[in-house]
């Protein structure tokens, strides 16, 4: 059974870097594509960018300058950094993974963490 | 870019009551499309992908259709346990790009 977690400050001052860990146990990474999707206060889920264990990414358009993820399968764990924060950037984020080789199936989900940005 | 939208924004239904939410594309997705259910303090969880395939595990009172620009998701006979907000999910290959419809909060 995969699980995710993920790790990372809960405060992040604006114009600073978020930076968040996603560990990945129960299963190797590989063949998998892994995301962040992120939920604002009272909105809706917003999908932040994919990484396969091979390392191509993508991401959303809106976020994409400021976006940059990387993936290290020998520690099953891949990580977010997401630059130039401002408080539009406060949400619940989570890790997740596809399922069937899709990046969008999104099978694995891990429980979120909240992060704040905030002075 | 590909908008969703989702009707109702929410809705009150009771116990055993079937509960039919829309989810429409700005433009034909073909069957790119999954349903999330998303309650408070939990990570979301995949009810149906592609449109209209059943998520292993998930009870069978849940089911989606549709194809193109107009999708539909159906509970039929809600229990208690269905209390959440809802999502649907567009997606492609080229680019690889997705976007969330705006939710749908069914309460009983």
């Amino acid at each position: 059974q995969v699980q995710l977690q993920e790790s990372g400050p809960g405060l992040v001052k604006p114009s600073e870097t978020l930076s968040l860990t996603c560990a990945v146990s129960g299963g190797l990474m590989r063949s998998h594509y892994w995301s962040w999707i992120r939920q604002s206060p009272g909105k809706g889920l917003e999908w932040i960018g994919y990484i396969h264990d091979s390392g191509s990414t993508n991401s959303n358009p809106s976020l994409k300058s400021r976006v940059s993820m990387s993936v290290d399968a020998s520690k099953n764990q891949f990580s977010l950094n997401l630059s130039s924060v401002t408080a539009a950037d406060t949400a619940v984020y989570y890790c997740a993974g596809g399922f069937y080789g899709s990046i969008f199936i999104v099978g694995y989900w891990g429980q979120g963490i909240p992060v704040t940005v905030s002075s | 870019d590909i908008q969703m939208t989702q009707s109702p924004s929410s809705l009150s239904a009771s116990v055993g009551d079937r509960v039919t939410i829309t989810c429409q594309a700005s433009q034909d997705i073909d069957n790119y499309l999954n349903w999330y259910q998303h309650k408070p303090g939990k990570a979301p969880k995949l009810l149906i992908y592609h449109a209209s395939n059943l998520e292993t595990g998930v009870p069978s009172r849940f089911s989606g259709s549709g194809s193109g620009t107009h999708f539909t998701f159906t509970i039929t006979n809600l229990q208690p346990e269905d209390i959440a907000t809802y999502y649907c999910q567009q997606f492609d290959s080229l680019p690889p790009l997705s976007t969330f419809g705006p939710g749908t909060i069914v309460e009983i």
